[in-house]
């Protein structure tokens, strides 16, 4: 089953506007990863928030993990026409080398 | 070098075909993984190499068969596949620390169509 649920499926904002991006997981976890897909390509590693941390930054993106809620934002701000791609959370169960995708997001940004 | 790289980009095999994919990472990477992927769905696991030997096998088909030659290779070999085989077929490698997942790099896939 998956262990990361994204909300919402789809996105649709305007160039310059933020996007946030949440997730939600069922079991405890090492870290929780998000990463990026442009349309038919491979997957692009964006930022890992390991479970002890709380909120972490890189560039225009910034990741908050609340891990009494089970639950990350991806934050995208500023956004621009290139940001348009899907956006999937994965987590690893713990001691496991195993990576769970979440169903992810389709974010477009409209220029 | 942070590059996994996939051969073949494309591939359209019969049923009765024998193929193989092919993945190669030069970051010195332990860890090697074969993902599918289906239109608008995430990549699911396949398989994990873990210091070239096998440590994961998602209850894949017989019909695809992994194989780990060194530390920088990783191959699937197909075989007698299905139609509903033909996916975009995703290999990543990553470094193993202590059992913990850490960062995976991707290839940019091979989309398969089985006729």
């Amino acid at each position: 089953s998956q262990q990361g649920e994204e909300d919402p499926q789809a996105l649709s904002i305007q160039e310059g506007e933020n996007a946030t991006m949440n997730c939600s997981y069922k079991t405890s976890i090492n870290n929780l990863q998000w990463y990026r897909q442009n349309s038919g390509r491979g997957l692009v590693h964006l930022i890992l928030i390991r479970s002890n941390e709380r909120e972490k930054h890189s560039g225009r993106l910034r990741v908050t993990l609340d891990t009494s809620k089970k639950s990350s934002s991806l934050l995208i701000t500023a956004s621009r026409a290139a940001d348009t791609a899907s956006y999937f959370c994965a987590t690893n169960q713990g001691g496991s080398e195993k990576l769970v995708f979440g169903k992810g997001t389709k974010l477009t940004v409209n220029p | 070098d942070t590059e996994v790289t996939q051969t073949p980009k494309h591939l359209v095999m019969g049923m009765t075909n024998k193929k193989s994919l092919k993945c190669e990472q030069h970051m010195g990477h332990r860890a090697m993984y074969w993902y599918k992927q289906k239109a608008k769905k995430p990549p699911e696991l396949m398989f994990v190499y873990s210091y070239e030997k096998l440590s994961i096998n998602e209850s894949v088909p017989s019909r695809f068969s992994p194989e780990c030659p060194n530390s920088s290779l990783l191959n699937l070999h197909l075989h007698a596949l299905q139609p509903e085989d033909s996916a975009l077929y995703l290999c990543a490698s990553s470094q193993v620390l202590a059992g913990f997942q850490e960062t995976q790099y991707f290839g940019p896939g091979t989309r398969l169509l089985v006729l």
